[in-house]
């Protein structure tokens, strides 16, 4: 199975600031994908991140509140920018190898 | 939107099966459907998947239904490890990774 590492897996932040989520995947890939899940809620697609182009988002998310990097086949970031109190989430990268899509283990951010 | 409803919560007495069905009355032809599963707050864990023919691999089994319009997920014998929230997911379309979540199926295992 893919190795799919976050970091950091946990943050608490002050509201205003922000904060970038990295996501290493073990292999190369063409498509990293970014999700939230807000507490209690199921988890959300934000945005498909395509190596050499810029990022797609969903419905309801911009890139100037989540812009995201992918410099390389295995590696992109999410910030989350200008935070508030609503901003705390898990945010979860994912990705494909072979025909399974696995999933990090999250980075737990708590705004304050 | 998600394209499964699934029931929000289901008991299951540990060593016996846990039977998990879901909907997906308007999947197309070349969707596959996915089960993945979520414990405290962790990643989504893979379980199985599969598009037509019913799939087994070490951890579950996958029922789907001829017509497509359905599955059910089994997990033979279930532990109390195996409570978690489980979803069922229809993949968008087979040239995208793109996976859509809805509200998935708390199991809760009991001695």
């Amino acid at each position: 199975s893919a190795v799919i590492s976050q970091k950091p897996s946990r943050d608490i932040c002050q509201r205003g600031t922000s904060l970038t989520i990295q996501c290493q995947v073990d292999s190369q890939v063409t498509m990293m994908f970014w999700y939230r899940q807000q507490p209690g809620q199921s988890l959300t697609l934000i945005a498909t991140a395509n190596q050499g182009s810029e990022a797609t988002y969903e419905s309801g998310f911009v890139i100037d509140k989540f812009p995201i990097s992918r410099p390389n086949l295995t590696f992109s970031t999410l910030t989350v920018s200008n935070m508030s109190p609503e901003d705390s989430s898990i945010y979860l990268c994912s990705s494909r190898q072979g025909n399974t899509i696995y999933f990090g283990e999250g980075s737990w951010l708590t705004v304050v | 939107d998600a394209k499964t409803t699934q029931p929000p919560s289901m008991d299951c007495a540990e060593g016996r099966a846990a039977n998990l069905p879901c909907n997906h009355s308007t999947i197309s032809g070349n969707e596959y459907v996915y089960w993945y599963r979520q414990i405290h707050s962790q990643g989504p864990q893979y379980i199985i998947h599969g598009l037509k023919n019913n799939e087994t691999n070490e951890m579950a089994s996958l029922i789907i239904t001829e017509d497509r319009k359905s599955s059910t997920l089994i997990l033979p014998h279930a532990t109390l490890r195996d409570t978690a929230v489980y979803y069922c997911i229809v993949r968008v379309g087979a040239s995208t990774d793109k996976l859509i979540f809805g509200t998935g199926t708390r199991l809760q295992v009991f001695p």
